[in-house]
Order: structure tokens, then C-alpha cells, then sequence
């Protein structure tokens, strides 16, 4: 079945700079490719989401880019605000509406 | 706006105690899925369903079952409940029109 790691398990920025959060999968028949955001003692919410018809999908602040060949997607959050403090879940299926998930990262924006 | 709601929000029980956690969404989505979220393990998939009477294993069905009587309601049920089975439960249902995940708030689960 479908594998999914996701790196780094934490990551603290400061306040207005970039956070990267990078994922990997194992099926090539992968093409659906969301994101979401869990603010503590929340629900998962999704944030962006890419299909693998396409590279890059920008959302404002937010920006998912996906290499098919290196089969790994990128979550980009720029100008990043305390309100972007929270876990971040990538996550990938081949269109069964069935998810893999990542294992999270605990994102901290640092005032 | 879609609203999943699970029954519980916190439960207790004890070991060997059979477990019910209800889950009920309100759009006439065709998919819903059970999770648990423990930290590190990120979201794991115990079962899903995608239509009525109907259900699909997922990562780790051990020690649970599900039932799906009616399109927007989905029990997961712990036979006899075990320590480690002590977690978060995730609730979700899919629709075709929005293609997205819609999660429940959780019930968190501890088993003594």
C-alpha cells in the first residue's frame, strides 16, 4: 500500500519568515495530493490540495509544488503569522477518496 | 457548511468493556472513514465505507469493527476494549461535489 513520510516532525520560524514542510510517497499511481492544518484541540482542516496533473498551486500565502518523477510535494508558507502555529498533515490517494497520511509536523511561529 | 459530529468528546471505559463511538454527518456524503490520531503516528485508517452497508479495511483494523445501517452514520465499536487502544478517534466523510474530507471533532478515548 501507499507510504507517506513527511519531514521535519517539528519546525519553529520566526514570525514573517518562509516554512518548508516536505513530503515523500511510495505509489506512483498517487495523484491527489492534500494538505491540512490542525490548530490544538481542533479538527484537520484542509488547506490546499494538488492534483498530479499539475506542478505548483498557490492559495495567498500558501503554495504546494509537486514532483511526479522524485514522487515528493512541498507545503510553502510565506510571510508566516502566529496563526499559522498548529500540525501539518500531507497526505496522498489514488483518487479512491482513500488518504494516506503523514506522520505531522508541529509547526511554532516564533513572535 | 458540512458538519460531522461524533457523538462523545471524551470517554472513559474500562478494559474489556465493549466501546460504541458514533459518528454523524449531515451533507448525504457517500464516504466516511474512522481514524486514530496518536502523536507521531500522524492519522491512521481503521475503516471506511462508501455506501450503506458496506465497509473496507484500512491500515489497522485489528480489535475494531464498524457498522454503516444508515448513508450518514458510522459506529466503530471496540468488541473489548484494550489499553492500547487509548487514543484519538477521528471521524470523516467524503463528498464528490467538494472532493475534500470532512473531519468530526474527535473523541478522545482512555481505556483503563
Amino acid at each position: 500500500g501507499e507510504n507517506v513520510e513527511q519531514h521535519p516532525s517539528t519546525l519553529s520560524v520566526q514570525e514573517g519568515d518562509s516554512a518548508v514542510i516536505k513530503c515523500t510517497y511510495s505509489d506512483s499511481a498517487s495523484n491527489y495530493f492534500p494538505w491540512y492544518k490542525q490548530e490544538l484541540g481542533k479538527r484537520p482542516q484542509l488547506i490546499i490540495d494538488i492534483r498530479s496533473n499539475v506542478g505548483e498551486k498557490k492559495d495567498q500565502r500558501i503554495a504546494v509544488t509537486l514532483n511526479k518523477t522524485a514522487k515528493h510535494f512541498s507545503l510553502h508558507i510565506t510571510e508566516t503569522q502566529p496563526e499559522d502555529s498548529a500540525v501539518y498533515f500531507c497526505a496522498a490517494s489514488t483518487g479512491n477518496e482513500k488518504l494516506t497520511f503523514g506522520t505531522g509536523t508541529r509547526l511554532t511561529i516564533i513572535p | 457548511d458540512v458538519k460531522v459530529t461524533q457523538s462523545s468528546r471524551y470517554l472513559v471505559k474500562r478494559t474489556g468493556e465493549k466501546v460504541f463511538l458514533e459518528c454523524v454527518q449531515d451533507m448525504d456524503h457517500e464516504n466516511m472513514f474512522w481514524y486514530r490520531q496518536d502523536p507521531g503516528l500522524g492519522l491512521r485508517l481503521i475503516y471506511f465505507s462508501y455506501d450503506v452497508k458496506m465497509k473496507e479495511k484500512g491500515d489497522i483494523p485489528e480489535g475494531y469493527s464498524v457498522s454503516r445501517e444508515k448513508k450518514e452514520r458510522f459506529s466503530l465499536i471496540l468488541e473489548s476494549a484494550s489499553t492500547n487502544q487509548t487514543s484519538m478517534y477521528l471521524c470523516a466523510s467524503w463528498g464528490a461535489l467538494r472532493g475534500e474530507q470532512f473531519f468530526g471533532p474527535g473523541t478522545r478515548l482512555t481505556v483503563l
